[in-house]
């Protein structure tokens, strides 16, 4: 079956703009979770959406927002854009969710703020 | 809040070799995770342990679960050049649905 999708690949912003970027879930998975990679922080967890809900959220400002579709894909937009938010952003889908730990991450959007 | 810690942070080893690195918490984990990250790709899962002292294999990788529920040891034999990558453990946060990622393991294989 498909993967976990994530548009767009590569993206390179300036400060002050704002990007959103989308994911698409295995089919069936309802629970999507969005994580920010950088060398030297690490997977950082932003936050999770369960059918539509926000069930978690990590500790990031409130420039970082997100949002799921009734068919599960999720968006996560960041605002106000600061050099320090460049990053690896990966998202993950799961059946059940985070506690089983069992999650199915795509290839990322690395976007890079001039 | 809870953290894990990886060792070593990174290691260069011959192909061939055995690989051994672990994680450890301040606070008890449940369930231990462990994914391996590509060069330009998301992680996926390794192993997933949900037992203390639990023992578990998947081919040349073996992970354990620590008796104390603090740590968890990720072993690779006979290591090969598809093995480089970032090992990264992993798990729920207590009372909280929160996944945690290590701070991760990078290893480099030469030929």
């Amino acid at each position: 079956k498909a993967g976990v999708t994530q548009t767009p690949r590569y993206l390179i912003k300036t400060r002050g703009q704002q990007v959103t970027l989308s994911c698409s879930p295995i089919s069936g998975h309802r629970s999507v979770s969005w994580y920010q990679q950088t060398p030297g922080q690490g997977l950082q967890f932003l936050f999770e959406y369960f059918s539509e809900t926000q069930r978690n959220k990590g500790n990031f400002p409130g420039r970082f927002s997100g949002r799921q579709f009734s068919n599960s894909r999720s968006e996560m937009n960041v605002s106000t854009l600061e050099l320090g938010d460049s990053a690896l952003y990966l998202c993950a889908s799961s059946l059940g969710g985070l506690t089983t730990g069992e999650l199915f991450f795509g290839e990322g959007s690395r976007l890079t703020v001039l | 809040g809870q953290q894990l810690n990886q060792s070593p942070q990174s290691m260069f080893i011959q192909e061939g070799e055995d690989v051994s690195m672990n994680c450890t918490s301040s606070s008890i984990f449940n369930t231990w995770l462990w994914y391996k990250q590509d060069p330009g790709e998301g992680p996926v899962l390794l192993i997933a342990l949900y037992k203390a002292g639990e023992l578990t294999s998947n081919g040349r990788l073996t992970a354990q679960f620590g008796i104390t529920r603090k740590d968890s040891f990720l072993n690779i034999s006979a290591s090969i050049p598809s093995d480089v990558g970032i090992y990264f453990c992993a798990g729920p946060q207590s009372n909280t649905d929160k996944l945690i990622f290590g701070t991760g393991t990078r290893l480099q294989v030469f030929p």
